[in-house]
């Protein structure tokens, strides 16, 4: 079946550091990809997102890009700051059009 | 802007209560969901329809129960809350439009059960 397996937390980084957190996926056809963020005591809310292949999302200086060839869709931001402190979920939708989430990366950004 | 209401946002109880979470979308999506999630942050899927009358269980057992009278609104009820089902609880919406599409979640329900 479809699924999503993300990169394993806590990630803990000082701000302005370089942050990559890794999404590969397994899914039937050609899935739509996608990053929400949630903030604590909060709803996940969409980061970005790429339907199709080599397409790029970005979102609040977050970028992602959609690779079929290794079938992953890893979230990077060049300059973290604390505000970005929150866990992060990669999620993908497929051909029945129901959504898959990761386990979830939290992120801790300190001063 | 995301137009999906939870209601209560806290909610702490005895053992033995019914309780009834709410939850309210304006955006006339279709597909409706409840996850529960853990304190470890993983979601899982406990409810899910797909239009009015429709109702199905996820991929992790619940005692709860939902419904969908209306398009917009998808109930969950405990009919006897016990501590096992101290969690977070998000509901979330979807159109039916295409895989494409965004879906959008509430603010989500923290329950306690004593």
């Amino acid at each position: 079946g479809n699924s999503v397996t993300q990169m394993e937390g806590p990630v803990t980084l000082s701000e302005e550091a370089f942050l990559t957190i890794n999404c590969t996926y397994t899914a039937t056809g050609y899935p739509s990809l996608f990053w929400y963020v949630q903030y604590p005591g909060e709803g996940l809310q969409l980061l970005l997102k790429a339907t199709k292949a080599d397409d790029k999302g970005s979102n609040k200086g977050f970028e992602a890009t959609y690779r079929k060839e290794t079938t992953s869709f890893h979230l990077e931001k060049g300059s973290v700051q604390v505000s970005d402190s929150a866990v992060y979920f990669c999620a993908l939708s497929a051909y029945n059009n129901d959504m898959r989430f990761g386990a979830g990366t939290r992120l801790t950004v300190k001063p | 802007e995301a137009d999906i209401y939870q209601t209560p946002r806290y909610l702490v109880i005895g053992t033995g209560k019914k309780i009834t979470l709410e939850c309210s979308q304006t955006m006339g999506h279709d597909k409706m969901y409840w996850y529960q999630q853990d304190p470890g942050m993983e979601l899982h899927l406990i409810h899910y329809s797909y239009g009015v009358n429709s109702t199905e269980k996820g991929d992790l057992s619940s005692e709860s129960t939902v419904s969908r009278i209306r398009t917009e609104h998808f109930p969950l009820t405990l009919e006897s809350a016990r501590p096992s089902h101290t969690s977070q609880y998000l509901c979330a919406s979807r159109s039916l439009a295409g895989r494409t599409d965004t879906q959008y979640f509430g603010p989500g329900t923290r329950l306690t059960v004593l």
